[in-house]
């Protein structure tokens, strides 16, 4: 499985850019990579999911290089309501979700 | 898009007793079902996989005899925790995922207050 290791925690200011990176170094051939969001006291949803390159979606962007092993989520123009905690998940799929720490990102007005 | 359902949201109960947690697939039939607990402030910590119609499959430390899990459908995964304890104080997340894959929809969670 592969491990993934995220900044603790990040600052951001509203209508900023944030980039908030994931290094997954083990990544396997199958394994795609998966962004989650979660609030306090609530279960994580669904940001983007990617494999390689980049895809965007109405709510972030993710890039992925060519080697894979790391992963960048961007969110454009953050607001206080995007306050919350960042996981990036790599898996192939199967059997196990194990998830990092997580990146806890404070927007700030 | 997809959603899970996860009742109750919290649950007090006194120690040892037992409490039944549901989640559910409400609109598409959830190959694998997984249950986290997540304490204040850390990451998900995944418990067990569980597969329609097979028996679950526990991480290592989760004892299986005190988190049962049933998955007796596509759709409805059951997690018990048995002779619950304070320690067992936590908050419950369950997850499924169509098929391989595919992206993990997340139930609510639920609070478990045990005293």
């Amino acid at each position: 499985l592969a491990k993934t290791t995220q900044p603790i925690s990040m600052d951001s200011y509203e209508g900023q850019e944030v980039n908030i990176t994931c290094s997954h170094n083990n990544i396997a051939t199958n394994d795609y990579i998966t962004w989650y969001q979660q609030f306090p006291s609530q279960g994580p949803r669904f940001i983007i999911q990617g494999y390689k390159t980049k895809v965007t979606n109405e709510v972030a962007s993710l890039f992925i290089p060519a080697d894979r092993k790391s992963s960048t989520l961007s969110l454009p123009r953050v607001s206080l309501s995007d306050t919350a905690v960042y996981y990036c998940l790599v898996d192939t799929g199967g059997f196990k979700t194990i998830f990092g720490a997580g990146t806890r990102l404070f927007v700030k007005a | 898009g997809a959603v899970v359902s996860q009742h109750p949201s919290w649950v007090i109960c006194k120690s040892g007793t037992s409490v039944k947690i549901e989640c559910r697939s409400l609109d598409f039939q959830a190959t694998t079902m997984f249950w986290y607990r997540q304490f204040p402030k850390q990451s998900l910590m995944l418990m067990a996989t569980s597969n329609e119609g097979s028996k679950a499959t526990y991480e290592q430390g989760v004892e299986k005899d005190k988190f049962l899990i049933n998955h007796a459908s596509l759709t409805l995964s059951t997690l018990t925790v048995t002779s619950a304890h304070p320690e067992d104080s936590s908050f419950y997340i369950c997850s499924a995922r169509q098929g391989e894959a595919e992206k993990l929809f997340f139930g609510s969670g639920t609070q478990l207050s045990v005293l």
